[in-house]
């Protein structure tokens, strides 16, 4: 069974931190990574997808890739209450098929 | 651009009943997903279409649910009979091609099973 694992959270994090968001995979062969934002009782909606190894940097959004670790992570700078939300962590394990974590509930404080 | 249309928004029925759900997927788009949603878990893949055929529906439970895809345009999800279980949100999403790319979701329908 290929899965997708994220912390539960609630992370907490102030206003203007850095708030880190964490996922591992289990198959090797996975080539495409995404992270969506989904804000209670709507849609997700993409923020970011990853190929390489290495950074992808898009405005305070910057997500990491390690697929020796099988490690995929969001960072996100400056942090606003807006910002408050469920990340989900999305792989493409190959096969033309996409799966998600559970997601990282996300809390922003004022 | 129109984004992934899909109705109804809400629907409530009592468990054994039938329901279908409809999906407009973003106009181009050959690949076409049916996820369900469960209250604090991420979006589980129930079906996956590649234009009008089947690339992945193993998560699909084929006794109750089936889903279709006419003209590799429009799709419905229909569940008979519903469990208690099955209570969830709907989501349809598209994407250009299945390789990889991004996927654009549709508001989804919340149904409730009672």
């Amino acid at each position: 069974q290929k899965e997708v694992e994220q912390n539960s959270g609630p992370l907490s994090v102030p206003e203007g931190a850095i708030a880190s968001l964490n996922c591992t995979y289990s198959d090797r062969g996975s080539q495409s990574f995404f992270w969506y934002r989904q804000y209670s009782g709507k849609s997700p909606e993409l923020i970011m997808f990853i190929y390489s190894n290495g950074d992808k940097e898009d405005g305070r959004f910057t997500a990491q890739l390690n697929k020796a670790s099988q490690y995929v992570s969001l960072l996100i700078r400056d942090s606003q209450p807006s910002d408050s939300a469920t990340y989900l962590c999305a792989v493409d394990t190959g096969g033309f098929k996409t799966i998600f974590g559970a997601g990282t509930r996300l809390f922003v404080k004022a | 651009e129109a984004g992934v249309a899909q109705s109804p928004r809400y629907k409530i029925i009592e468990k054994r009943q039938s329901v279908a759900f409809w999906c407009n997927p973003i106009s181009g788009h050959a690949t076409l997903y049916w996820y369900q949603q469960i209250l604090g878990q991420g979006p589980k893949l129930l079906i996956q279409f590649q234009n009008n055929g089947v690339v992945d529906d193993s998560q699909l439970p084929k006794d109750r649910f089936s889903a279709e895809r006419l003209k590799g345009v429009d799709s419905t999800l229909k569940i008979q009979p519903a469990k208690l279980e099955d209570s969830a949100v709907y989501l349809c999403a598209s994407s250009l091609d299945p390789q990889g790319r991004e996927a654009f979701f549709g508001q989804g329908t919340r149904l409730t099973v009672v």
